[in-house]
């Protein structure tokens, strides 16, 4: 039982670049989360996806896309990386009545 | 806009101690109230939650104070070991916004022998 899965791990990026983070959850979930966290600030919302189809904006949306096509994968773009996107970025995701699952996280540094 | 204010930043407590993590929020709509573990290079996980209708949960040394009235919510770590040095995420969710978790800062707390 994998759980909640993230591609890549660990990602280096020059300015500019573009690049797209991958989730994908084996628990049937409707809800999918990707966060950042950053020291001292918590985990915060960038965007959120309620099932299948949908997307929504979270507390810190700018500068990221996001996709949700099939219910097991929600995927974060970065369509021109900034060194203020640097920062470790977690996925998670939930059912009606279970708790939030994480994956592992993946570490992006913007040079 | 800090939602959830959680508090303190870092503890340092000894072997045997009790650790204690405080959080207040400010969003009445909020029913769901986790604590979140999370060691270095890893995703958090969840270690107890409370919902408002009752004061008090406890899950072996872990234990969740719930205030509603004060709208505040405390985490108790009996007998901490050095295990339990990790960092800690106190967090609340809206069932009306898709049950999106609200985080706290963060306490980072180590266990001395």
């Amino acid at each position: 039982n994998a759980g909640v899965t993230q591609t890549p791990k660990f990602r280096v990026l020059k300015t500019g670049q573009s690049m797209t983070l991958l989730c994908a959850q084996d628990m049937n979930h409707e809800y999918m989360y990707w966060y950042r966290q950053d020291p001292g600030m918590g985990l915060r919302l960038i965007h959120y996806s309620v099932g299948e189809g949908t997307t929504a904006k979270g507390e810190v949306p700018d500068g990221y896309n996001v996709s949700r096509l099939k219910k097991q994968n929600f995927l974060l773009g970065l369509e021109s990386a900034a060194p203020s996107q640097t920062s470790v970025y977690f996925c998670a995701s939930r059912g009606e009545m279970t708790e939030a699952f994480f994956g592992q996280g993946t570490r992006l540094t913007v040079v | 806009q800090q939602q959830v204010k959680q508090s303190p930043q870092s503890l340092i407590v000894q072997k045997g101690g009790i650790s204690i993590i405080n959080c207040a929020y400010e969003n009445t709509a909020f029913d769901y109230f986790p604590w979140y573990q999370q060691f270095p290079g890893k995703g958090p996980a969840l270690l107890i939650a409370i919902r408002p209708d009752v004061s008090e949960k406890k899950e072996g040394r872990f234990t969740i104070s719930f205030n509603k009235s004060a709208k505040q919510f405390s985490l108790h770590i009996m007998d901490s070991q050095p295990g339990d040095s990790a960092t800690y995420f106190c967090a609340a969710s809206n069932p009306r916004t898709a049950s999106k978790l609200t985080f706290g800062t963060g306490t980072r707390l180590q266990v001395t022998l």
